[in-house]
């Protein structure tokens, strides 16, 4: 079964709006992490966003946020003012288990691509 | 240079040959990871290692092995290359918390 839903194959948004990008995931742990990744048409995967699952805050990184929503297993990106150059492939990915154990993995879900209409 | 080298970043090849992607840090991460990426499907994980003497199978570990040499160098090999493992492979290391993931360039596997 998919643990990292990403529902949305493809999004376009005019530039200067703000985009959720959706994230559903399924765990039976209790701690565990969830990341947000850019990968660009050059290929790179770069890295975004981190919330842990005890962190009470939203994790926020410039104009990316994180909207975590413990109940609803979902962890949406959300993007403000979109630029040209968010135009890319996003990932959500999860590490199931503790930071400290050796068995925690990190997996990913199967991706959205994002484009900026100018 | 980058903290995560893959080697090397395009490789064609011939159905039934064994081939190793090499994947190196100078991070001093523990963790290091193995993804293949194919479109549609996002990153799938291959093989995980918290540490030297742990290795770890991922979701599609079938067809591929690996070894943990050294801290720093975790390789991928195909012991018998076949088509359907075309696609782009990543390395990547995290430090104990695994609260961000570093990720090589990408080798770009063709197996023909």
């Amino acid at each position: 079964a998919q643990k990292i839903t990403q529902t949305q194959p493809g999004m376009f948004v005019q530039e200067k709006e703000a985009v959720t990008l959706d994230c559903t995931y399924d765990t039976s742990d209790q701690s565990y992490g969830l990341f947000w990744y850019k990968q660009p048409s050059s290929g790179e995967m770069i890295f975004l966003i981190y919330q842990g699952s005890y962190d009470e805050q939203n994790a926020t990184e410039g104009r990316y946020s994180l909207n975590f929503q413990k109940a609803r297993k979902s962890a949406n990106l959300v993007i403000s003012a979109s630029q040209l150059g968010d135009s890319a492939m996003y990932f959500c990915a999860m590490r199931e288990g503790p930071t400290w154990s050796s068995a925690s993995k990190i997996i990913f879900g199967s991706g959205t691509r994002l484009s900026i209409r100018p | 240079d980058a903290d995560v080298t893959q080697t090397p970043r395009n490789r064609i090849t011939k159905t039934g040959k064994r081939i190793m992607l090499e994947c190196s840090q100078t991070k001093g991460h523990d963790r290091m990871y193995w993804y293949r990426q194919d479109p549609g499907l996002g990153l799938r994980l291959i093989y995980y290692s918290f540490d030297v003497k742990d290795i770890n199978k991922g979701e599609i570990s079938d067809g591929y092995s690996v070894s943990r040499q050294a801290q720093a160098k975790f390789s991928l090999s195909l012991e018998s290359a076949i088509p359907n493992q075309t696609a782009l492979y990543f390395c990547a290391t995290s430090d104990w918390r695994d609260t961000e993931a570093f990720f090589g360039q990408g080798t770009r596997l063709t197996v023909v």
